[in-house]
């Protein structure tokens, strides 16, 4: 199975809000709502941020949101704060595959 | 609250079998009917996929490990275990353990490093 495409990097300042892309095909992403997202930061394990495409685990902020159009989910945070620099990671479980990775920077 | 830690030999010659164990504490790895996954991040790259086991012992791998890789529960000491035979410098990662639950990760183990060196 191929690997979901991310962009390598994305880039937003405080407040703003900013969408990473995670394309995939038919055959996962496009038909079973199975995405999961996940957020790294240096040195540390991921963390869940989005599961089954736009739910949000306990304890997750509001400010991050998932969707999906076609063979291409996203990951949407709103109101940026610099503690949100990181790697994200989505995943489809229907392809048991990772996504490549996006890093964050919060300008 | 549940946790799960790495545990194993963080160095390995080429050709021999990497070997490590999840130890999961705060629940029972055999209630709820979740599965027990092994994720790998190769220094400065991305999350691959290994393989997990379902809570019937029914296990599945990454299509790239092909014969190699052996995923296993040991339900008496609450935790799960990966091998990993004829290991090259490629297998050199950080190796995760996590809870799976239905199609996405819940828990996380804070990951062992693995090198692979003679």
């Amino acid at each position: 199975q191929s690997a979901l495409t991310q962009p390598a990097s994305v880039s937003g300042s405080p407040g703003q809000s900013i969408t990473i892309s995670c394309a995939g095909t038919s055959s996962d992403v496009g038909t079973y709502n199975l995405v999961s997202w996940y957020q790294q930061h240096p040195g540390k394990a991921p963390k869940l941020m989005i599961y089954e495409v736009s739910k949000r685990p306990s304890g997750v902020s509001n400010r991050f949101s998932g969707s999906k159009s076609g063979n291409t989910a996203s990951l949407t945070i709103s109101g940026l704060q610099a503690e949100d620099e990181a790697d994200y990671y989505c995943c489809s479980y229907a392809g048991r595959v990772f996504g490549g990775g996006t890093k964050l920077t919060v300008l | 609250q549940l946790q799960l830690q790495e545990s194993g030999s963080g160095l390995v010659k080429p050709s021999q079998t990497l070997s490590l164990t999840c130890d999961v504490s705060g629940g029972s790895i055999s209630s709820g009917g979740y599965s027990w996954s092994w994720i790998r991040q190769p220094p400065g790259k991305g999350l691959e996929w290994t393989g997990y086991i379902y809570q019937s012992g029914t296990t599945y791998y990454d299509p790239s490990f092909k014969t190699r890789v052996t995923i296993s529960v040991d339900r008496s000491k609450n935790q799960f275990s990966l091998k990993l035979t004829s290991v090259t410098a490629a297998d050199t990662a950080v190796y995760y353990c996590a809870r799976l639950v239905g199609s996405y990760m819940d828990y996380w183990g804070p990951g062992i490093l693995v090198t692979v060196s003679s």
